[in-house]
């Protein structure tokens, strides 16, 4: 199946920061990539849908200006975690679509704010 | 909004017996539905996908059924392996937005 990779797996970061996570489309090209929160033992909750060369649509409750995503090629999105904070701690997982109508899921970033 | 609901939450059998996982939606209106396996810690495995056309779908140990209009979807692994040991999740993709909805998931335990 397609590749999709994630970049850091783990990231610790102080409170205040930001940090930046890379998801990357290996082998095909991706027009639109998603992006889903993981909390422990529960399942995926969708954040936000990701387009190349246009602006995220966000799902109710997500705080676009917390949550920055930018889709600047067919390949690459990145998701940014301005100024976190410990509730930010999360598991955060991409997927795109690499075949007609089957999504792909990266390995996942662990995020944990001190 | 689609409510997806899985059951059993949590399975535990010895090596070699077959598995059944369910999974129910609450919108029938579907593009296609995807079953995924997540290790602890780790992020999704496509394991098979279903079009809202199809039936049922195969893959080696692996077949997962669809009954769109009653809103069900079931995995089925036979003869099972301490290596199947994973959280099994249904998605079930809208067809009006083609978003993914997850349900719970089903964290199987196969004992050698």
């Amino acid at each position: 199946g397609a590749v999709v990779s994630q970049h850091p797996s783990r990231v610790i970061c102080k409170s205040g920061t930001s940090v930046k996570i890379e998801c990357r489309s290996l082998d095909f090209q991706a027009t639109t990539m998603f992006w889903y929160r993981q909390f422990p033992k529960q399942s995926l909750m969708l954040m936000a849908t990701s387009n190349e060369g246009s602006k995220a649509t966000y799902e109710q409750g997500v705080e676009k200006d917390k949550f920055l995503i930018n889709h600047a090629s067919l390949t690459l999105s990145t998701l940014t975690v301005t100024s976190a904070h410990p509730e930010d701690s999360s598991f955060y997982i991409c997927s795109a679509e690499g075949g007609p109508g089957e999504l792909f899921f990266g390995e996942g970033s662990r995020l944990t704010v001190l | 909004k689609q409510e997806v609901t899985q059951i059993p939450a949590a399975l535990s059998v010895p090596e070699g017996e077959n598995l059944v996982l369910n999974c129910s939606f609450t919108d029938s209106a579907i593009y296609n539905l995807q079953w995924f396996r997540q290790d602890p810690g780790k992020g999704l495995t496509s394991l098979l996908l279903i079009q809202s056309s199809q039936r049922e779908q195969t893959s080696g140990r692996l077949n997962a059924s669809l009954d769109k209009s009653s809103g069900r979807s079931t995995l089925y692994i036979a003869a099972s392996q301490p290596g199947d040991s994973a959280t099994y999740l249904c998605a079930p993709r809208r067809s009006n937005d083609y978003k993914l909805s997850f349900g719970a998931g089903t964290t199987v335990t196969v004992r050698a």
